[in-house]
């Protein structure tokens, strides 16, 4: 079985810039859950998507934004970049709400100048 | 405060000693705990969660919860030097994947 893919894996781009990220879940999972990890602050939770709805958002700004496609694949946007959005953005997905079990991508290394 | 506090580490150990890694959290609404490991370059991977106090046992893995000191251990028995990675603890309130995650705790297992 096939496990969570993230494109691209690494990712440069300017100030003010905005990127895309994509996610695809494991097959038959319905919840997708994006997380930014930094050396300072760790791993934080972003949003979650499940059937396409956003379920649960953590603390960030409005320029991130996400969303969920029919097919459970998942993308985050970031707009008007900013130097501390240098990142590692990682997706993880699961079954449905009230599964814990959530199985990690390999992460998509965002560098912004 | 942090919700969540974990020794950043790092912590190196020789190969076959037991290793104990612990968080411990502030919220007593924290309900589910997970633990999972990260190698460099990878992303982080499940190795247990559990629901209620006590222990959870899974091969060399033993995780621990008490919630009445609002703690959580894993233990690695007969540690490797594969299980160098680093290790985050993360805590949930509800049944749902917004997860909480310690900063996570450096292991170094020398052969």
């Amino acid at each position: 079985k096939a496990g969570v893919t993230q494109t691209p894996r690494y990712l440069i781009k300017t100030r003010g810039q905005q990127v895309t990220l994509s996610c695809s879940p494991i097959s038959g999972h319905r919840s997708v859950s994006w997380y930014q990890q930094t050396p300072g602050q760790g791993l934080q939770f972003l949003f979650e998507y499940f059937s396409e709805t956003q379920r649960n958002k953590g603390n960030f700004p409005g320029r991130f934004s996400g969303r969920q496609f029919s097919n459970s694949r998942s993308e985050m946007n970031v707009s008007t970049l900013e130097l501390g959005d240098s990142a590692l953005y990682l997706c993880a997905s699961s079954l449905a709400g009230g599964y814990y079990e959530q199985y990690f991508g390999p992460g998509t290394r965002l560098t912004v100048t | 405060q942090k919700e969540v506090e974990q020794d950043p580490g790092p912590l190196s150990v020789p190969e076959g000693a037991i290793v104990s890694l612990n968080c411990t959290y502030s919220n007593s609404a924290f309900q589910y705990f997970m633990w999972y490991r990260q190698y460099s370059r990878k992303g982080p991977e499940l190795l247990m969660y559990t629901y209620s106090s006590g222990n959870k046992e899974d091969g060399r893995f033993t995780a621990q919860v008490d919630k009445s000191s609002k703690y959580i251990s894993l233990f690695i028995r007969d540690s490797q030097p594969s299980d160098s990675a680093t290790y985050l603890c993360a805590i949930s309130k509800n049944a749902g994947n917004m997860l909480t995650f310690g900063g996570g705790t450096r292991l170094m297992v020398k052969p």
